[in-house]
Parts: structure tokens; C-alpha cells; sequence
């Protein structure tokens, strides 16, 4: 089972700055690495796929990079809504994996 | 629009059994690959199952293995989970979700999720 590890655990921001989420894979999961944003009571949305592909409908400030085991999503200025928990998930192989998940609150 | 929506959750004994469904719309159902994605109360997401579009291909977490079966009706655009012998860990929220192309599994849609709960 590839196991997936996201740091740090929470990152307290305010608006307007830049935030930087990592995801490292216990082994290469090549580019098929995905990013989820979720708020309390609400489904996860996803916004990026196959590690840099921003998905339908997601704004230009998140931006998705890495390969391998080491993978980077940033929000380049955050926006009131953009706190929320942020969760990476491989389709590498099976057993599919979700990070914990990174929580973005307010400073 | 594409829309999933889950039903059948609720309450069962320890032991017990309950069938999850997902009706699907907007958008080819058979030319999808379907997941069921649960969330434990206060906790993260995991991965359940998955089943193909064609529904010859279907993929387990080895915490359900055995206990749970998924299927999908392409006739009638919709998606199953069987879940047989419910433990107090099997507590969550269940998401349905669609793969985002084809049979490749990360999700683009999600219903807002049925809540199971087993319990005595």
C-alpha cells in the first residue's frame, strides 16, 4: 500500500498570502496524483489531477507540481473560501490512498 | 449537469447488513469508472471501493474485502454498495464518486454522502 504523508498537519495563513501544501508517497506514484479541497458538512472538490492539470471550474491560484513521491499544491494568494482542509489521493495503484490531509485556517 | 446522489444509509446493529445506492445523471454512466469513498466522523478520507464502467472490474479495500460488494446498473444509471457483516468502525459518511476519465480514479463529482451508522 503506498501511504501517503501531507505536511504540515495545519498551516495558519491570512489572506492574501501564498500558501504551499506538500504530499510525499512512501514510493513513486509517477504523475497520478490528485488534490482535494473540502469544507465541514460539504463533499470533497477536486482541483487538480494528475499532479498539475487544474480541474474543471478551478481558479488560476491553485496550481499543482511535482512527480514521483514529492508533489507541491499551491494557492498562490488565498481568498476568504480557501480555508479548508486540502487532502492528495495516488491512483498509482490499488489500494487508491488518501494523505490526513492538511487544514488551512485563519491566522 | 452532471449529479450522483447516495441513499440507504442508516442506522444497523453490529452484524447487519445495508445496501447504498447512487443515481447518477448527466453524463454517459457506463463510460465511467464508480467509486464509493467513506469519512469516519472527525476523521480523513478512505478509499472503499471502485468498479468499471463496463462493471467487470471492481477493486477492494482490504478493511471491506469480503464483507462488502459493489455493482452498478448501466441500465439504470445507478450504483450499489452491499454492505454484509457491519462493524462499529464501518461508521462514516459514504461518498459516491465518479472518475474523472474513463476507468482512471481520481474523482470529479461527489454526492453529498449518506451517513451510515452501526450501532447497538
Amino acid at each position: 500500500e503506498i501511504v501517503l504523508t501531507q505536511s504540515p498537519a495545519t498551516l495558519s495563513l491570512s489572506p492574501g498570502e501564498r500558501a504551499t501544501l506538500s504530499c510525499r508517497a512512501s514510493q513513486s506514484v509517477s504523475s497520478y496524483l490528485a488534490w482535494y479541497q473540502q469544507k465541514p458538512g460539504q463533499a470533497p472538490r477536486l482541483l487538480i489531477y494528475d499532479a498539475s492539470n487544474r480541474a474543471t471550474g478551478i481558479p488560476a491560484r491553485f496550481s499543482g507540481s511535482g512527480s514521483g513521491p514529492d508533489f507541491t499544491l499551491t494557492i498562490s494568494s488565498l481568498e476568504p473560501e480557501d480555508f479548508a482542509v486540502y487532502y492528495c489521493q495516488q491512483r498509482s495503484s490499488w489500494p487508491l490512498t488518501f494523505g490526513p490531509g492538511t487544514k488551512v485556517d485563519i491566522k | 449537469e452532471v449529479q450522483v446522489l447516495e441513499s440507504g444509509g442508516g442506522l444497523v446493529q453490529p452484524g447487519g447488513s445495508l445496501r447504498l445506492s447512487c443515481a447518477a445523471s448527466g453524463f454517459t454512466f457506463s463510460s465511467y469508472g464508480m467509486s464509493w469513498v467513506r469519512q469516519a466522523p472527525g476523521k480523513g478520507l478512505e478509499w472503499v471501493s471502485d468498479i468499471s464502467g463496463t462493471g467487470d472490474g471492481t477493486y477492494y479495500a482490504d478493511s471491506v474485502k469480503g464483507r462488502f460488494t459493489i455493482s452498478r446498473d448501466n441500465s439504470r444509471n445507478a450504483l450499489y454498495l452491499q454492505m454484509n457483516s457491519l462493524r462499529a468502525e464501518d461508521t462514516a459518511v459514504y461518498f459516491c464518486a465518479k472518475a474523472y476519465r474513463g476507468d482512471r480514479y481520481s474523482f470529479d463529482y461527489w454526492g453529498q454522502g449518506t451517513v451510515v451508522t452501526v450501532s447497538s
